[in-house]
C-alpha cells in the first residue's frame, strides 16, 4: 500500500516564484526521500533527510521533516521552467532493507 | 559508468501473451528494485531482489507475475497471459548494498501495452 498522500496533487506557477509541496506518511521512518520525474522518464532521486534532522538545503531545494506530525515539505526557491515535472516523496519503513514506498506525487508546472 | 539500463523502451503485447523485461542495475549494485506505475499515479513497489535471492515480493500479484536476478545478467520481471490491466510503465532501481540510507538509482522504465 502506499505510504502516504502530497498535497497538493498539482501546482502551476510562474517563474521566479517559490513552489511548496507536502507529503504525509503513516508509520515510523528511517528517512524520507524527495525524487522528481520528468514526462516519460524515470525517477530522480533530490534528497534524503533521516529521521533525525529537522531540515536539510541542496542548492534552491530545502526539505523539512517533521516526524511528530509524520510530515515532510519540499520548497523550490526561484523556480525554473526545467523544474516542471512530478516530485515523489518515498520512505525506507521498518523493514531495514532500502525498499522504498512512494506517495502519489506532486505535478508541478512551472510557466516561463 | 552507466546507469540502470532497461529494455525494452516500449514492449506491446496482445492478451494471453507472455511479457519479459529486462533490467540491467549499475555496475557495483547487487540489489534490484521493480516497481510499476500507473498513470497519474505514484510509485507501487512490486518486488525487491538481490543477486540469485527474493528478498521481499510483498508487491507482486501472486499469480502470472515473477521476477529473477540470477549470477549473470539482468534482472527479469515476467508477466505471463498478460490482460489489459497489466499496461503501465514498470521501473527498475538498484542500490550498492540495500541498506536503509541509500539512494535509488532508476532506469527510464519500460512501458508495457497490452491490446
Amino acid at each position: 500500500s502506499q505510504q502516504g498522500e502530497e498535497d497538493p496533487q498539482a501546482l502551476s506557477i510562474q517563474e521566479g516564484e517559490n513552489a511548496t509541496m507536502n507529503c504525509s506518511y503513516k508509520t515510523s521512518i528511517n528517512n524520507l526521500q524527495w525524487y522528481r520525474q520528468n514526462s516519460g522518464r524515470g525517477l530522480v532521486h533530490l534528497i534524503l533527510i533521516r529521521s533525525n534532522e529537522r531540515e536539510k538545503h541542496s542548492g534552491r531545494l530545502r526539505v523539512t521533516l517533521d516526524t511528530s506530525k509524520k510530515s515532510s515539505s519540499l520548497l523550490i526557491t526561484a523556480s525554473r521552467a526545467a523544474d516542471t515535472a512530478s516530485y515523489f516523496c518515498a520512505t525506507i519503513g521498518s523493514s531495514n532493507t532500502g525498499k522504498l514506498i512512494f506517495g502519489q506525487g506532486t505535478t508541478l508546472q512551472v510557466k516561463p | 559508468n552507466a546507469g540502470v539500463m532497461q529494455n525494452p523502451r516500449h514492449l506491446v503485447r496482445r492478451r494471453g501473451q507472455e511479457a519479459r523485461l529486462r533490467c540491467s542495475p549499475m555496475k557495483g549494485h547487487s540489489h534490484v528494485y521493480w516497481y510499476r506505475q500507473l498513470p497519474e499515479e505514484g510509485l507501487k513497489f512490486m518486488v525487491y531482489l538481490q543477486k540469485e535471492n527474493i528478498i521481499d515480493e510483498s508487491g507482486m500479484p501472486k499469480e502470472r507475475f515473477s521476477a529473477e536476478f540470477p549470477k549473470e545478467g539482468p534482472s527479469i520481471l515476467r508477466i505471463q497471459q498478460v490482460v489489459r490491466g497489466d499496461s503501465a510503465a514498470y521501473f527498475c532501481a538498484s542500490s550498492p548494498t540495500g541498506t536503509v540510507n541509500e539512494k535509488l538509482f532508476f532506469g527510464s522504465g519500460t512501458q508495457l501495452s497490452v491490446l
